[in-house]
């Protein structure tokens, strides 16, 4: 079975730093991956996902992620942190053989300081 | 845009009692899901739902849960005897077209509490 390993279960960096926030996955092919963020008191919102057709993803606030086979990884970053970036974010992933049901990381909450 | 809903936001009940969490999916969307959290732990899947039948559900979906589309556009997840281990939050989904890249949209959320 599938699965999703994020490594820091919180993340905190300045306003203005780089954001990078670490997802791997276990799988024998290739998955579609999905990076998801919550806000609080808000439902789960996509940001970007990697259906095969790019390595690189570009998604919605300035993030994107890039697929690398080779490390099983799918990391999400983002340049310039924003206030507004504070928020919990899922990795994750879903086979192409499996029907539709996501499997998720842990999350990791992301705190940005001023 | 269109946006999947959820009712109510926060829901209170004591253990043994019957809840039904209920959802409105985005009207086109063929695929429907129920995931839960419980706090301070990962988004697990429950069950998914199409053509009025279950196409898929985890081990965590036990004769206790059920799920129906009663009235075509409502969704509902009813737990029959809740237990102190079902407070969490539960997310209903649907998507359009399973087998393909689609987007799961998620709602909400109902935070259930079980005294």
């Amino acid at each position: 079975a599938q699965s999703v390993t994020q490594l820091g279960s919180h993340v905190s960096v300045s306003e203005g730093a780089l954001v990078l926030l670490r997802c791997n996955y276990s799988s024998s092919v290739p998955p579609y991956l999905f990076w998801y963020v919550q806000y609080p008191n808000q439902g789960l919102q996509l940001l970007l996902k990697y259906t095969s057709a790019a390595t690189l993803v570009k998604g919605i606030n300035g993030f994107e992620a890039e697929f690398k086979k080779s490390e099983t990884s799918f990391h999400l970053t983002k340049p310039s942190a924003h206030m507004s970036d504070a928020a919990e974010y899922f990795c994750a992933v879903r086979m192409n053989n499996a029907g539709n049901m996501l499997t998720f990381g842990g999350g990791t909450r992301l705190m940005v300081k001023p | 845009e269109p946006e999947v809903t959820q009712t109510p936001s926060h829901q209170v009940t004591q253990m043994g009692q019957e809840v039904i969490l209920r959802c409105v999916p985005i009207s086109n969307h063929l695929y429907f899901y129920w995931y839960r959290q419980i706090l301070g732990q990962k988004v697990e899947f429950l069950v998914s739902f199409y053509n009025n039948e279950i196409s898929e559900k985890s081990e965590i979906f036990d004769d206790q849960f059920s799920v129906e589309r009663p009235d075509g556009s409502n969704f509902t997840l009813k737990i029959r005897s809740t237990k102190l281990e079902d407070s969490a939050m539960y997310f209903c989904a649907s998507i359009l077209i399973q087998g393909s890249a689609d987007t799961q949209y998620f709602g909400p959320g109902t935070r259930l509490t079980v005294l």
